[in-house]
């Protein structure tokens, strides 16, 4: 069935980078856009921005431009999100998203928790 | 980007009818982008409840309803269930050129 599988927790301290994994499986990884989303503790869900993982083109929200980067691995069929010059409010769960078009984000991954704190 | 806003919290007792609203603006709902609703079960992952402002995908009971007027969307749960407790997430568009998404602000759904 078609899955993404995250990476593990990380704890990290202020000023670092992260870089959050997400392994697609059961589906041609090249065929949809993956999406990152973000939730706070106790908050509501944050678009981050997306993937093509065919072209490698991006797309980010204007409070990310600068500070994320996003990647993909075709020969893993992983994609990937780097978040930098991490502060105490980036702590959230980071969640990745196939993108199926008209049909939305049809599949998550479970969650990555990111930790912030010195 | 806006957020689209939904009330913080609805409830009802077993059985009942609730509705979830979700209020966007002439930029993106009203701009004509559909509407998708996701179901958050607590210290799960989202799923997706209604795409194409209207449909269900596969395995959805159709309790689970939504439409779709101007700037607005509802999504409406017939017969609440124990199970139904739960946050709920609108989503739209936020540009036809970047494929930028908006969600909304939340809704805790608690069954009485």
């Amino acid at each position: 069935q078609v899955q993404l599988v995250q990476s593990g927790a990380e704890v990290k301290k202020p000023g670092a980078s992260v870089k959050v994994s997400c392994k697609s499986s059961g589906y041609t990884f090249t065929g949809q856009y993956i999406h990152w989303v973000r939730q706070a503790p106790g908050q509501g869900l944050e678009w981050m921005g997306w993937i093509n993982p065919k072209s490698g083109g991006t797309n980010y929200a204007q409070k990310f431009q600068g500070r994320v980067n996003m990647t993909g691995d075709t020969s893993i069929s992983t994609a990937y999100m780097e978040l930098s010059s991490l502060k105490s409010d980036d702590t959230a769960v980071y969640y990745c998203a196939r993108d199926f078009g008209y049909y939305g984000l049809d599949v998550w991954g479970q969650g990555t928790t990111v930790t912030v704190s010195s | 980007q806006s957020m689209l806003t939904q009330p913080p919290s609805v409830s009802g007792a077993p059985g009942q009818r609730v509705t979830i609203s979700c209020t966007g603006t002439s930029s993106n709902i009203g701009a004509g982008f559909d509407v998708l609703w996701y179901q958050q079960l607590p210290g799960t992952a989202p799923k997706l409840l209604i795409y194409g402002n209207t449909q269900r995908p596969s395995g959805v009971p159709d309790r689970f309803s939504g439409s779709k007027s101007g700037t607005s969307a509802s999504l409406a749960i017939a017969g609440l269930q124990a199970e139904d407790e739960a946050d709920y997430y609108c989503q739209t568009y936020g540009s036809s050129v970047t494929g930028s998404r908006v969600f909304g602000t939340g809704t805790k759904v608690t069954v009485l």
